[in-house]
This record gives structure tokens, sequence and C-alpha cells, in this order.
């Protein structure tokens, strides 16, 4: 299995500019988290679906940040207007589902991530 | 929320030490695991473990979740263990899908050689 596939790796762009994140999850995998890791927050959830539906995006910072999950295999984390405070790495993780597998499998994946700097 | 409380923060040993790694949270948990995260950034589970003992190689983790807490435990330790590791839990949800985690702090491990 390929993993987790984020794309791009790395995204420099400018302020006010509008950046698109992508995550591809595991085959077969019913839920998938958006992350957040800056050096002052650690490691924040932003989001997460379970069989393609938005379940908590408490995590949201702001009305700026959008996430689409259109399909089981392909989801978008969109932020427009882009803000230097955004800079951070994103992180994509799937897993099974607590509600299709036994209980103490629900493992989560994580892709490699996309570096994002905002000037 | 649950707190997660990582100790130490930071770790520096030689190779071939022992390392234990401790994961503190504030409420009961039904999810709990434990990630490497390399010096390239990549993020790696380790343990997926609520309760109980596991064993991977030179690598254990345990959770006493009556007492809110686990240990990880990485003996003789190497330099490409080096990273920081995280711990993080979930908590019992109405939703039959995947839970969502929260992370501690992470503990920064470094092997000198």
């Amino acid at each position: 299995d390929a993993g987790v596939i984020q794309s791009p790796r790395h995204e420099v762009t400018e302020m006010g500019q509008e950046v698109t994140l992508r995550c591809k999850p595991i085959s077969g995998h019913n839920s998938l988290f958006w992350y957040r890791q800056t050096m002052m927050r650690g490691l924040e959830l932003l989001i997460y679906f379970n069989n393609n539906v938005p379940i908590d995006d408490s995590g949201m910072p702001e009305d700026r940040f959008s996430a689409k999950m259109p399909n089981a295999s392909f989801s978008t984390l969109k932020i427009q207007p882009s803000e230097p405070r955004d800079s951070a790495v994103y992180f994509c993780a799937s897993s099974l589902g607590r509600g299709l597998v036994p209980r103490g499998t629900d493992t989560q994946y994580f892709g490699p991530g996309t570096r994002l700097t905002v000037l | 929320g649950i707190q997660v409380e990582q100790s130490p923060p930071d770790l520096i040993l030689q190779e071939g030490a022992n390392s234990t790694l401790r994961c503190n949270f504030s409420d009961s948990v039904n999810n709990l695991q434990w990630f490497h995260q390399n010096p390239w950034g990549q993020l790696i589970n380790l343990f997926y473990i609520p309760s109980g003992t596991k064993q991977n190689g030179r690598l254990s983790a345990t959770t006493v979740a009556t007492e809110r807490y686990s240990l990880l435990y990485i003996s003789s330790c190497q330099t490409a263990d080096s990273g920081v590791y995280f711990c993080a839990v979930g908590q019992p949800s109405r939703d039959q899908g995947a839970q969502k985690l929260v992370f501690g702090q992470g503990t920064r491990l470094t092997i000198n050689p």
C-alpha cells in the first residue's frame, strides 16, 4: 500500500493567495483527519471525516479555512485568503474507523505532510 | 477538554542506554496511541494501546487506564531512535467512526553515538 499521500510537499505563497492542500487516504479507510503542527501549538486536529462526512470541525481556526471530502479517496484543505500565521506543516491521516473493526485497531496513519510558508 | 502531559520534555542519552517516556492524561480514555516523529518530520504510529502491554522489538508500551498514564520503553537505544515521541488519546463518543485524538507536546529524544 502506498500509504497516505499528500500534495504538494512544500508550498510557498504570498499573503492573500488561496492555498489548496490535497490528501489521498489509504484505500479502504473510512476516516480522514487534517492536523496542523507548529512549534507554538504542537499538533492540533483541524477537522475529521467519517465516511466522507465532516464530524468535528471545531479545530478549524476561522472561516478562511475549509475542507471537503467529495469521495472516499480524496480530500482538500483550502485556506483563502492565506496569512503568514498560517505557516505550518499540515498533516493528513486516515484510519479504518472503529465502527467497522474489532476494538483495539483504530490506528491512525499519517501522510508526509505539506510544509506551508506564507510570506 | 482532556489534558495530555508528556515527560520529560527532552531526553539525551548515549547509544545503548534504555529510556522510559511517560504520558499522563486527565480523564478516562478508550484510545491511546504512541507516535514517533523522525528528524525528517514523518509521523509513524508505534502502538495502539488503550490498556495493557504490547511489545514490538526493542519497543514496548504499557497503559494503566485506571491510573491515567502510559509508558513507552525503548531498550538499547540507537541513533535512529532519535526524534520526538508523541502520545495521543481519544475519548468515547457516540459516533461509531474513528475518534479524534488529542496530542501531548511530545518528548524529544536524542541518542548520541
